[in-house]
């Protein structure tokens, strides 16, 4: 299958900082990217629909300033926690939007644990 | 909004039984259904997809039924391994290209 791409794989830090994370499609091209969130022990929730030179579109209750999207290319999508809490410590997963050859589907990035002290 | 739930939440089996995981979902408009697997700590590695259209897939040990209708999946696990431990999540997508998830079966294959 395609291969997605995460970077970092994990980072800590402090409280009110701003925290980048990369989500990179390999080797095919994606308008559509996805982000979800996941706790310990639940299920993968979705944050937010990133586009291609448009804006994301972002899920009910999930702060639009708070998790900044950019989808600058078709092979890239990046998620800037910004002034991140500890609250928002957790498992950061992307996805890339696959449509080649009749097949609808999202290939998985390896994921990104953030902790915030 | 698309309900996942999938029964067990947990299951352990000694090696060579099969296992059973189901999937319901509160939506039957889906445009397909894929069952993944994440090991601890890790991303998602995709196992199987199910056209709307289709009733099951197939892949090695792995099957997959869909009855669209209903709302259910299962998914079957032939003559398990230790290596197959892992939790396997359930993943309905929408009309809107959305996946939905389910909390999702953690399974534990003793040797």
């Amino acid at each position: 299958g395609a291969v997605v791409s995460q970077h970092p794989s994990r980072v800590i830090c402090k409280s009110g900082t701003s925290v980048k994370i990369e989500c990179r499609s390999l080797d095919f091209q994606a308008t559509t990217m996805f982000w979800y969130r996941q706790f310990p022990k639940q299920s993968l929730m979705l944050m937010a629909t990133s586009n291609e030179g448009s804006k994301a579109t972002y899920e009910q209750g999930v702060e639009k300033d708070k998790f900044l999207i950019n989808h600058a290319s078709l092979t890239l999508s990046t998620l800037t926690v910004t002034s991140a809490h500890p609250e928002d410590s957790s498992f950061y997963i992307c996805s890339a939007r696959f449509t080649g050859g009749n097949q609808e589907t999202q290939y998985f990035g390896p994921g990104t644990r953030l902790l915030v002290l | 909004k698309q309900e996942v739930t999938q029964i067990p939440a947990a299951l352990s089996v000694p090696e060579g039984e099969n296992l059973v995981l189901n999937c319901s979902f509160t939506d039957s408009a889906i445009y397909n259904l894929q069952w993944f697997r994440q090991d601890h700590g890790k991303g998602l590695t995709s196992l199987l997809l199910i056209q709307s259209s289709q009733r099951e897939q197939t892949s090695g040990r792995l099957n997959a039924s869909l009855d669209k209708s209903s709302g259910r999946s299962t998914l079957y696990i032939a003559a398990s391994q230790p290596g197959d431990s892992a939790t396997y999540l359930c993943a309905p997508l929408a009309n809107d290209y959305k996946l939905s998830f389910g909390a999702g079966t953690t399974v534990t294959v003793r040797a």
